[in-house]
């Protein structure tokens, strides 16, 4: 069974320094990995996917991640931060055939101070 | 990428007493689906809104609790029935695009149960 790990409740930052989020998924078979941003009394906002090819992917708002098979990881990276990132990050994982059944993570809640 | 709204945003409700949230999607959409999210915690997939046909539900969903209708490809509803303050969460509607793999999500509904 899918399921995903971000072991990161709570992360601060300042403004303009770099960031990276950690997210580790178990999957039996080359999965579909997400990365979403919701902020306060929001919905869900797709920031990234990666489905296959290369295991660097860019997203929205300068965000990127790395897929690294042997560590079964999918990490989120942004080079400088702003202070409207300030969010909760989730990483989700869905089966290959469709990812229609996502599993999220618990989720990191990013503070960006001044 | 596909807009979806909900609404109510926001109730209170006695308890024992029953919502239902409805779900608006822009465009057409080949699944949609219903999640969970409580205080402070992840999402979880409650089920899976199939149009015309009974919804799949996720373990520890049952249909009694949480009916589900999906008339037509852009509009759901799931009721929360017989609530109980551990009833008390945001409950979110996504839609999949069936091309780009991408789940869309609505702004939630935060209920409250007294």
């Amino acid at each position: 069974a899918q399921s995903v790990t971000q072991p990161d409740i709570h992360i601060t930052v300042s403004e303009g320094a770099s960031l990276e989020l950690r997210c580790n998924y178990s999957y039996g078979a080359t999965p579909y990995l997400f990365w979403y941003v919701q902020s306060p009394g929001q919905g869900l906002q797709l920031l990234l996917k990666y489905f296959s090819g290369d295991t660097l992917v860019q997203g929205i708002k300068g965000f990127e991640a790395e897929f690294k098979r042997s560590q079964s990881s999918f990490n989120l990276r942004k080079p400088s931060v702003h202070w409207s990132d300030a969010a909760e990050y989730f990483c989700a994982v869905g089966a290959t055939e469709g990812a229609n059944n996502l599993f999220f993570g618990t989720g990191t809640r990013l503070t960006v101070i001044p | 990428s596909a807009v979806i709204s909900q609404k109510p945003s926001r109730d209170i409700c006695q308890r024992g007493t029953s919502l239902t949230i409805q779900c608006q999607v822009d465009s057409q959409v080949t699944m949609m689906f219903w999640y969970r999210q409580q205080p402070g915690q992840s999402l979880t997939l409650i089920a899976t809104a199939n149009q015309g046909s009974e919804a799949t539900y996720e373990s520890g969903f049952v249909i009694d609790k949480f009916p589900i209708s999906r008339p037509n490809l852009t509009f759901s509803t799931l009721t929360v029935s017989n609530m109980s303050p551990e009833d008390s969460s945001i409950y979110l509607c996504s839609g999949l695009d069936g091309v780009s793999y991408e789940q869309y999500f609505g702004p939630g509904t935060r209920l409250t149960v007294t």
